[in-house]
Formats: C-alpha cells, sequence, structure tokens
C-alpha cells in the first residue's frame, strides 16, 4: 500500500515553455502533498506544502508565480514549471500523506532538463 | 530553523562489514525522524521511521536509534552487501513546523565485494 505514482519520470523542453508534473496517490486519499526539488549531489529542498482544495503554501525563496501547484483531488497535485528557464533543470519528487498519518510516502521523481 | 547535518558524506567499505551512519539534528522539538535509501536517478526508499517517543527501531539488517535530547539518530547496518550501496538520507519531521521535512545531505555508500 501507499503508493505515489509521478508523471512523467522524464522530460525535456525548451527555454520559455511551460511543464506540467502529475503526482498521484493510488491507493489512498492524500490530504496534503509536498515537493520537494533536489539539484545534482545535493539533498532534497522543500519546495511547497499543499492541502486538497487550498493554496499552496510555498517555501522561502520560491516563487509561486513559476512554480504553479494545484491540488484539486484527494488523489492528485500538479506542479507546473512556467517559463522554464536552464536554472530549473532538476530532479521534482513530491511526497504525499494521508488523513491523520505521519509519514510521507514518495514518488519515485521527475527529471526536468530545460535547453 | 531545524538543520540536519549527516556523517560520514561518503563511506566505502568491504562487504560484510558492519557500519553506522550519522545524523545530528538543531532543534530538538522534532515529532519523528525517517531514514531513506536513494538509488542514482531514483526517487527515495522509506527504510525507518522513529517517532519522536521512540528510541530504535529495526528492519532485517538495519537499526536505527534516536536520541533526541541529544539531537543525534544512527542507522546501523549490519552485514553489508553490494546492494547496500546508495545514497542513506535522514530527514527530521518537525523543529519548524509539523509534516515538513527536513533533509540531511545524505552518505554516498559503497559497499565492495
Amino acid at each position: 500500500g501507499a503508493v505515489v505514482s509521478q508523471h512523467p519520470s522524464r522530460v525535456i523542453c525548451k527555454s520559455g515553455t511551460s511543464v506540467k508534473i502529475e503526482c498521484r496517490s493510488l491507493d489512498f486519499q492524500a490530504t496534503t502533498m509536498f515537493w520537494y526539488r533536489q539539484f545534482p549531489k545535493q539533498s532534497l529542498m522543500l519546495m511547497a506544502t499543499s492541502n486538497e482544495g487550498s493554496k499552496a503554501t510555498y517555501e522561502q525563496g520560491v516563487e509561486k508565480d513559476k512554480f504553479l501547484i494545484n491540488h484539486a483531488s484527494l488523489t492528485l497535485s500538479t506542479l507546473t514549471v512556467t517559463s522554464a528557464h536552464p536554472e530549473d533543470s532538476s530532479f521534482y519528487i513530491c511526497s504525499a500523506r494521508g488523513w491523520g498519518g505521519y509519514e510521507q510516502y514518495f514518488g519515485p521523481g521527475t527529471r526536468l532538463t530545460v535547453t | 530553523k531545524q538543520e540536519v547535518t549527516q556523517i560520514p558524506a561518503a563511506l566505502s567499505v568491504p562487504e560484510g562489514e558492519n557500519l553506522v551512519l550519522n545524523c545530528s539534528f538543531t532543534d530538538s522539538a522534532i515529532y519523528n525522524l525517517q531514514w531513506f535509501r536513494q538509488d542514482p536517478g531514483k526517487g527515495l526508499t522509506s527504510l525507518l521511521l522513529i517517532q519522536s517517543s521512540q528510541r530504535e527501531q529495526t528492519s532485517g539488517r538495519l537499526n536505527a536509534s534516536l536520541d533526541k535530547s541529544s539531537g543525534r539518530s544512527t542507522l546501523y547496518i549490519a552485514a553489508s552487501q553490494p546492494g547496500d550501496s546508495a545514497t542513506y538520507l535522514c530527514a527530521v519531521d518537525g523543529g519548524t513546523s509539523y509534516g515538513k521535512l527536513t533533509f540531511g545531505q545524505g552518505t554516498i555508500l559503497t559497499v565492495h565485494p
């Protein structure tokens, strides 16, 4: 149980375009989803926290107009990187937590490369 | 602000050795601490989660301990195998706010045959 999927697993896009990444909880309802970013040889940094039906809460230094997060249902959250630039190239990982739970379950990650 | 440090940054051992990975955190007001494994280019695999009221958790060859008052946790791996080679991440929930994980930089483990 507690499986989280991400789609796509890899995406290459041109500078200036927008990219959407999906995060799904497959076998449980995720009241809260988290989005992390990981640069090469670095650890995970939390970008934002989203609760179903509410606006996301962004960490300091993360541009909310650039990284649009939607959590419209209990099983799906999306991260849209708008007007992507090469410096946005990174590994994006989501996690999900269910009702009353304390453990986060992580997706397999999405490798974004902006050319 | 919670800060998590892992030592050593990298470790290379021969197969069969027992080893210890260390994790320290600055704010002891945590809810839980979790150890993860990450293979290159992959997501995270949860290994062990220790609640703040617990002192240790065990799963197979892995044992994690938690000393909340001193802000430390250790991950003990017994009889290491080449398949254990990966990056091991320690993450703390709490100190800053509930539900937000703060990760350490990781320990890159290589177990050679």
